[in-house]
């Protein structure tokens, strides 16, 4: 167990709906990353929270937003949903002071649509 | 930006045997190397990682090598076992890029018992 947790496990929803994938990171943690993993796919970076702030966006679509609250939660929001975007949903926490840079994944958000 | 390419894509081995995964990157300022497992369905889970300040480093049957002039590190699984089989994934990140991880593709090992 690496001490990240997402909600929910899994998720089936039909095109054009609009989710929401929640990650709360390891305690002490202030970055949480977003990565998204297609059937079959690597890990492609969508954006990064820092304390609140967005500090770093990857190839996230207009689509997908994400915010980090006071509390450190972070929530990454997917609209317009298309058939595409069926997939698994990591969030990775880690301290991130200089040069601390180890990624520590939550077990995933499966994310259908159909 | 960072690019970092892995292979192979696809590696068999029997069991005991060794097996080797390499990686090459593009930024020069990168200076961390971590590589991590996934086994189907489930997280990425560090196995291992490697900064710039250090060629070489083990643990247990895996080794990490880097290469800072080449821009190529290597990860080394020694007497392989059939629970080894997963796709193991390196990655790049530097300081300056926020802590970003770059990802390659991946290698799907599979260790025949």
């Amino acid at each position: 167990d690496s001490g990240v947790t997402q909600t929910p496990k899994h998720l089936i929803t039909a095109t054009g709906q609009r989710v929401t994938l929640r990650c709360s990171p390891r305690s002490g943690d202030l970055s949480v990353y977003w990565y998204q993993q297609s059937l079959d796919q690597g890990l492609q970076f969508l954006i990064q929270y820092y304390n609140g702030e967005e500090r770093a966006k990857g190839n996230i679509l207009e689509r997908f937003s994400a915010q980090q609250f006071p509390d450190l939660h972070s929530e990454l929001n997917l609209s317009s949903l298309e058939l595409g975007d069926s997939a698994l949903y990591f969030c990775a926490s880690s301290p991130w002071t200089s040069g601390d840079n180890e990624q520590f994944f939550g077990p995933g958000t499966r994310l259908t649509v159909l | 930006g960072e690019n970092v390419e892995q292979h192979p894509s696809t590696l068999s081995v029997q069991e005991g045997d060794s097996a080797v995964i390499k990686c090459t990157y593009s930024d020069s300022a990168s200076n961390y190397f971590p590589w991590y497992k996934q086994e189907l369905g489930k997280r990425p889970q560090l196995i291992i990682d490697i900064r710039s300040n250090v060629g070489e480093k083990k643990d247990q049957r895996i080794a990490v090598t880097l290469n800072k002039t080449a821009k190529h590190f290597s990860l080394h699984i020694t007497e392989t076992q059939p629970e080894d089989s997963a796709v193991y994934f390196c990655a790049a990140s530097s300081t300056g890029s926020q802590g970003n991880l770059i990802f390659g593709k991946g290698t799907k090992l599979s260790v025949k018992p």
